[in-house]
């Protein structure tokens, strides 16, 4: 167990519609990171918040969206969805730079 | 795109014999790398980190080297057991001021046979 939360574990869901993934950080860690994973993509990094703050964007698209509350739980929000997005979204968190990004177990999400 | 890659997507091995897993990365300026495992269903887990003032590092059973010249990263597994069949993903990390952007390379699909 990593102690890194995600929730739910699976979703499926309609195209056009739009869901709510939540991430719950490891205690005392201030960054969180989320990432896609798909068959033919690997692991995207999307987006990283730091106590609060968005920090780094990677590959996400503008229909996604993401913030970081005041307890530091995390959610990543996907609108519009189509069939491409289902795949498992990860959420990692780590207490500083140099140290190691823990992952959750992962939302696999199946747009149909 | 991608500015990590690996050389090989699957590796089989047998039972008790090391391993090697290795991975390019294009970006000189990335300056802390990671290897992680992930088995099916799970998400990845930590196995071991570098940073890029090092050219090498073990753990337990597992050693990482780092050649800067030539931008390669390597995974060493030793004795390899079953319970080591996963994907193994290095990741470099891109200096963004105080951000992290944890590049993922493709993985390797690493197959122990009794």
């Amino acid at each position: 167990d990593s102690g890194v939360t995600q929730t739910p574990k699976h979703l499926i869901t309609a195209t056009g519609q739009r869901v709510t993934l939540r991430c719950s950080p490891r205690s005392g860690d201030l960054s969180v990171y989320w990432y896609q994973q798909s068959l033919d993509q690997g692991l995207q990094f999307l987006i990283q918040y730091y106590n609060g703050e968005e920090r780094a964007k990677g590959n996400i698209l503008e229909r996604f969206s993401a913030q970081q509350f005041p307890d530091l739980h995390s959610e990543l929000n996907l609108s519009s969805l189509e069939l491409g997005d289902s795949a498992l979204y990860f959420c990692a968190s780590s207490v500083e730079r140099y140290t190691e990004a823990f992952f959750g177990q992962g939302t696999r999400l199946t747009v149909v | 795109g991608e500015s990590v890659g690996l050389h090989l997507p699957t590796l089989s091995v047998q039972e008790g014999d090391n391993s090697i897993i290795n991975c390019a990365y294009s970006n000189s300026a990335s300056d802390y790398f990671i290897w992680y495992k992930q088995e099916s269903g799970k998400g990845p887990q930590f196995i071991i980190d570098i940073r890029s003032n090092m050219d090498k590092r073990q753990g337990q059973r597992v050693t990482v080297l780092l050649n800067k010249t030539v931008k390669h990263l390597s995974l060493q597994i030793a004795a390899t057991q079953p319970g080591d069949s996963a994907v193994y993903f290095c990741a470099e990390n891109l200096p963004s001021g105080s951000a992290r952007q944890l590049t993922f390379g493709s993985g390797t699909q690493l197959t122990v046979l009794p």
